[in-house]
């Protein structure tokens, strides 16, 4: 079973506080990983993939990759309240296996004001 | 983005009926696929679709069947829907310029009763 694993939380940060979310995968043949945000009763919204090692920046967002590790990373800077929410880390099965995204259970992250 | 659509929103149904959910796209992607979310078990995949009249299963298809007669609507249905099925169902596309990332329609919450 190919697994993606992420530390479930509650993770607290302060309001303006870097917020670090964390996800491990045993499939080493995965090439891209995602990011997705989730409020409560929203469905999921990807925020950002990374396919390769190094870090990816997008407005506040980060996203690490090490493969050697099989570690990916989320970083929120000047996280705000609005942040709040469940983040699912995510990798994609090659096209033989049809594209399919494995997820991990997810992380709660409360930003507190 | 892309439009997606899912149906019913909501739905109670009784023990041992068939239930049918609707996933609809406007933008021609060619894989779809059906997930289900359960606290403490994240999204996992019941079925998913590579072209019309293509299919396969996913980690947890017992009780399930899918249908795509047309690239457009993937169907998703509950054979004699039982109370382990009661969830939120989400249904997504794989988009290309996303990395083959998905995009989710806005979730199905079953009851069965």
């Amino acid at each position: 079973q190919k697994e993606v694993e992420q530390n479930s939380g509650p993770l607290s940060v302060p309001e303006g506080a870097i917020a670090s979310l964390n996800c491990t995968y045993s499939d080493q043949g995965s090439q891209s990983f995602f990011w997705y945000r989730q409020y409560s009763g929203k469905s999921p919204e990807l925020i950002m993939f990374i396919y390769s090692n190094g870090d990816k920046e997008d407005g506040r967002f980060t996203a690490q990759l090490n493969k050697a590790s099989q570690y990916v990373s989320l970083l929120i800077r000047d996280s705000q309240p609005s942040d709040s929410a469940t983040y699912l880390c995510a990798s994609r099965q090659s096209r033989e296996y049809g594209n399919k995204l494995v997820f991990g259970a997810g992380t709660i992250l409360r930003v507190k004001s | 983005d892309a439009g997606i659509t899912q149906s019913p929103r909501h739905k109670v149904t009784e023990t041992g009926t068939p239930v049918t959910l609707r996933c609809h796209q406007t933008e021609n992607h060619r894989y779809m696929y059906w997930y289900r979310q359960d606290p403490g078990h994240g999204l996992r995949l019941i079925h998913y679709s590579y072209g019309v009249k293509d299919t396969d299963k996913g980690e947890v298809s017992d009780g399930y069947s899918v249908s795509r007669s047309k690239t457009e609507d993937f169907l998703l249905t509950l054979e004699s829907a039982t109370s382990s099925q009661t969830s939120v169902y989400f249904c997504a596309i794989s988009e290309s310029d996303k990395n083959y990332g998905y995009t989710f329609g806005s979730g199905t919450r079953l009851t069965v009763v």
